[in-house]
């Protein structure tokens, strides 16, 4: 029972270096989405995807992008990292409509 | 002002006693999400509701509509209940809110 796979699970990057965020999920969920956990503040949605070819912005996506590839998988991706971007990731799934969310295990990303 | 508000932010408790978290939120909701986030950073959901109560082992769950607010009790708890504790209001189709957490210790 893989449910929401992250990868990688660690990763520090330069400024200005760009990365992609990997998420696969295995529960044939419509809905996927993108959060960033920082210390002091609740989980804000980044990114999320209705359904596999739909995307829309969050509270905060200014500084990403992000790709649904297929109904399993929802990457993001920094262009160009900045140490704000210091955070931890969190990707999560859910069927459509008022379903629990399912998440990964988070990715700490860190940007000096 | 948080949409959402969590109360306390930090609760310390010795095992077997009564706990009880608080959420309030000031927007319009479809549901009510309880989370936990465990040491390790794992985040699971416990609950979703959308009025009344709901109940699964240890940990119930209530929600007032008319006053916008909703508590998470732990019965007998344990030190493995140790984690942060996560209000979520869902907001129209997909958005969530959250709120800051609740970090809760239960000593032995």
């Amino acid at each position: 029972n893989a449910g929401v796979t992250q990868t990688p699970k660690f990763q520090v990057l330069k400024t200005g270096q760009s990365m992609t965020l990997q998420c696969a999920q295995d529960m044939n969920h419509n809905s996927m989405y993108w959060y960033r956990q920082d210390p002091g503040m609740g989980l804000r949605l980044i990114y999320y995807s209705a359904s596999e070819g739909t995307t829309d912005k969050g509270e905060v996506p200014n500084g990403y992008n992000v790709s649904r590839l297929n109904k399993r998988e929802f990457s993001l991706r920094l262009e160009s990292a900045a140490p704000s971007q210091t955070s931890v990731y969190f990707c999560a799934s859910s069927e459509t409509g008022p379903q629990p969310q399912h998440f990964g295990d988070g990715t700490r990303l860190s940007i000096l | 002002k948080n949409e959402v508000e969590q109360s306390p932010q930090n609760l310390t408790a010795q095992e077997g006693e009564f706990i009880t978290i608080n959420c309030s939120y000031s927007v319009g909701i479809s549901a009510l999400h309880w989370l936990q986030q465990h040491p390790g950073g794992g985040i699971v959901s416990l609950f979703m509701l959308s009025s009344g109560k709901k109940k699964h082992g240890r940990l119930i769950a209530t929600i007032n509509i008319q006053e916008k607010h909703s508590s998470l009790h732990i019965t007998a708890s344990h030190p493995r209940d140790s984690a942060v504790y996560i209000c979520a209001v869902k907001q129209g189709a997909q958005k969530l809110v959250f709120g800051q957490g609740t970090r809760l210790t239960i000593n032995p």
